[in-house]
């Protein structure tokens, strides 16, 4: 089973708005990533998790928190957010060889 | 100069054709290359993944990974409609380090 699920798919919320997106992999992947992919660009990676704990954050505001709370689940919490992060949020896992499986993604849209 | 320069494209090939997709790098330090498939408003889907130089062929897909040029390529035999989509082309040093895209060629194969 090759499967990043994510959840919501779509999602619109207010900038006062408080949400979180979810991932799940059953791979047993020991990395699992955050990405945010705006349109016609690659996607931007946001945050790396590897053995649970965070070793990548790539100058991110805060308001975005990640979470891993275990090895298959990866949570993005989302707060006071701009108009401007509207975009693709893409999970994705691997093992130490980077073999990256993303998910489907959830198409965030702040109002 | 960027890490990883792709062609953004379009590229429009007939039906039946072979199509050839390219990348360049500027750090020796990558050891795996991948390439993504990805479709309009869906996740990057895994095509290919290699490590370190040589030739890897998977049905009508074939990759390329020259270390000594810095030059990777993915070749479509038979182009089809349904490989109508943006190829990313994505490489890394390894571990759980960063993975670096290319900007993306948008493939149109025309019935």
């Amino acid at each position: 089973d090759t499967e990043v699920t994510q959840t919501p798919k779509h999602l619109v919320m207010g900038m006062t708005n408080k949400k979180s997106l979810k991932c799940e992999q059953h791979m047993g992947h020991r990395a699992m990533y955050w990405y945010k992919q705006k349109a016609k660009k690659p996607p931007e990676l946001m945050f790396v998790y590897s053995y649970e704990k965070l070793s990548i954050n790539e100058s991110v505001p805060s308001r975005f928190s990640p979470e891993c709370p275990n090895s298959s689940l990866l949570n993005l919490h989302l707060h006071a957010l701009q108009p401007e992060d509207s975009a693709l949020y893409l999970c994705a896992s691997s093992n130490g060889d980077n073999e990256q499986f993303f998910g489907p993604g959830t198409r965030l849209t702040v109002l | 100069q960027k890490e990883v320069e792709q062609d953004p494209g379009p590229l429009s090939v007939p039906e039946g054709a072979i199509v050839s997709l390219n990348c360049t790098y500027s750090n020796s330090a990558f050891q795996y290359f991948m390439w993504y498939r990805q479709y309009s408003r869906k996740g990057p889907e895994l095509l290919m993944y290699t490590y370190s130089s040589g030739n890897k062929e998977d049905g009508r897909f074939t990759a390329q990974v020259d270390k000594s040029s810095k030059y990777i390529s993915l070749f479509i035999r038979d182009s089809q409609p349904s490989d109508s989509a943006t190829y990313l082309c994505a490489m890394s040093a390894g571990g759980y380090q960063k993975v670096t895209f290319g900007t993306g060629t948008k493939l149109q194969v025309i019935p």
